[in-house]
């Protein structure tokens, strides 16, 4: 079965740094391009980052340069290192397993939510 | 980038009743690249629509894409409980940029 598990939120201070985790099972996340979405409090999904099975990683223009997307395959584990914080990052952030061949995301994780607040 | 929008914003209809689901892009979207998600409160997005016009798995077949280059539509055929919820179209376009829709909120009238 497919699984994939975020940590690594909680409430961070504005400027402050934070890395997320996504464990991923029942398959490897070097073999699939894998993505994070986040969602604002009440608001609709936004897409931050990809990365492909080449390693080749692209970023939404309202993070890059800030956030960097990585993984661990050794850990099937997928990463994203955000850093200079601000409440506008405030939101659920969800890591999604791209679909082979299309543009969608098949697979979702139940998300783990950032706050920064001073 | 290729904007998304999506109409209406709320959609007020009974169990049983159609609903089409609209969503228009600023530019030319591949097949291959147009997507449907439901969202319920709480809950990770679960495609429904991949490709335009695909179901994904164990997907109920009430639920049609369909459209092509800027005009897309979902369709419900008939709707279910458990089919109030909100819904967003996402596509890929190159440079690799993935957006999605503002949303649709299907509610019980």
């Amino acid at each position: 079965e497919v699984q994939l598990v975020e940590s690594g939120g909680g409430m961070i201070q504005p400027g402050r740094s934070l890395r997320l985790s996504c464990a991923a099972s029942g398959f490897t996340v070097d073999t699939n391009y894998m993505s994070w979405v986040r969602q604002a409090p009440g608001k609709g999904l936004e897409w931050v980052s990809v990365i492909y099975v080449d390693g080749d990683t692209h970023y939404a223009d309202s993070v890059k340069g800030r956030f960097a997307i990585s993984r661990d395959n050794s850990k099937n584990t997928l990463y994203l290192q955000m850093s200079s914080l601000s409440a506008k990052d405030t939101a659920v952030y969800h890591c999604a397993k791209g679909r082979p061949g299309y543009g969608d995301f098949d697979q979702w994780g139940q998300g783990t939510l950032v706050t920064v607040s001073s | 980038e290729n904007v998304l929008t999506q109409s209406p914003g709320t959609l007020s209809l009974s169990p049983g009743e159609r609903a089409a689901l609209s969503c228009r892009a600023s530019q030319s979207v591949s097949r291959n690249d147009l997507a449907w998600y439901q969202q319920k409160p709480g809950q990770a997005p679960r495609v429904l629509i991949y490709g335009t016009s695909n179901r994904a798995t164990g997907i109920p077949d009430r639920f049609s894409g369909s459209g092509s280059g800027t005009d897309f539509t979902l369709t419900i055929s008939r709707l279910e409980p458990e089919d109030f919820a909100v819904y967003y179209c996402q596509q890929y376009s190159s440079p690799p940029r993935y957006t999605f829709g503002q949303g649709t909120k299907v509610e019980i009238k």
